[in-house]
């Protein structure tokens, strides 16, 4: 089964910082990869997702992601967070062709104006 | 589009009662799925559903039941609630082609006393 990472557990910056939050897997297969972001209160969506192709994905409100297989990682970044990002970040995998997704603890930015 | 809707968002159980989640899309996504979310934990997939008349447990199905009688609704059921089944409960869905993202619901938060 495939699992997930998410190390960073409380991360705070000031606004224009740069935003970088890790994820790792674990699964021998081929995966799709997923940001999901959470604001308070809300339910999840969907912040970008990779499949196959370029590893360096982009996704809504500036976030991107890169995709490096030989570490298995897929970390979110963003050159400069605002106020309005503060939320729950997940980091989620599941294998190619597969539906179930596994999602990591997420992680809480926290953004000081 | 509602897109998947919740009901209800906030319910208090005594242990030992059950009740039924509802969920319902108007997408007509063939993949549904119940995951759990706790804090420090991520989300958990309870079950799942890849079509009418299918289901399949997930990750920590104790405790819970499901059926899918329509391609529309996917309810939970608790049958004898307990303390650790306090938890913000999702529904989301998707197309069911494999890999794709998938649509959450607004979210159930049960307390269990």
């Amino acid at each position: 089964a495939q699992s997930v990472s998410q190390h960073n557990h409380h991360v705070i910056l000031s606004e224009a910082a740069s935003l970088e939050l890790g994820c790792n897997y674990s699964y021998g297969g081929t995966v799709n990869l997923f940001w999901y972001v959470q604001y308070p209160g809300q339910h999840l969506q969907l912040l970008l997702k990779y499949f196959s192709g370029d590893p360096l994905v982009k996704g809504i409100k500036g976030f991107e992601a890169e995709f490096i297989k030989s570490k298995f990682s897929f970390n979110l970044r963003k050159p400069s967070v605002q106020w309005s990002d503060t939320a729950e970040y997940f980091c989620a995998v599941n294998a190619t062709g597969a539906n179930n997704l596994f999602f990591g603890t997420g992680t809480r930015l926290t953004v000081i104006p | 589009n509602a897109g998947v809707t919740q009901t209800p968002k906030f319910q208090v159980l005594k242990t030992g009662q059950s009740m039924t989640l509802q969920c319902a899309q108007d997408m007509n996504h063939e993949y549904m799925s119940w995951y759990r979310q706790d804090p420090g934990m991520g989300l958990r997939l309870i079950h799942y559903s890849v079509g009418a008349g299918i289901t399949d447990q997930g990750e920590v199905p104790n405790g819970y039941n499901v059926s899918r009688s329509t391609t529309e609704d996917f309810p939970l059921r608790l049958l004898s609630a307990a303390p650790s089944q306090t938890s913000v409960y999702f529904c989301a869905s998707s197309p069911g082609e494999g890999g794709q993202p998938q649509h959450f619901g607004d979210g159930t938060r049960l307390s269990i006393l």
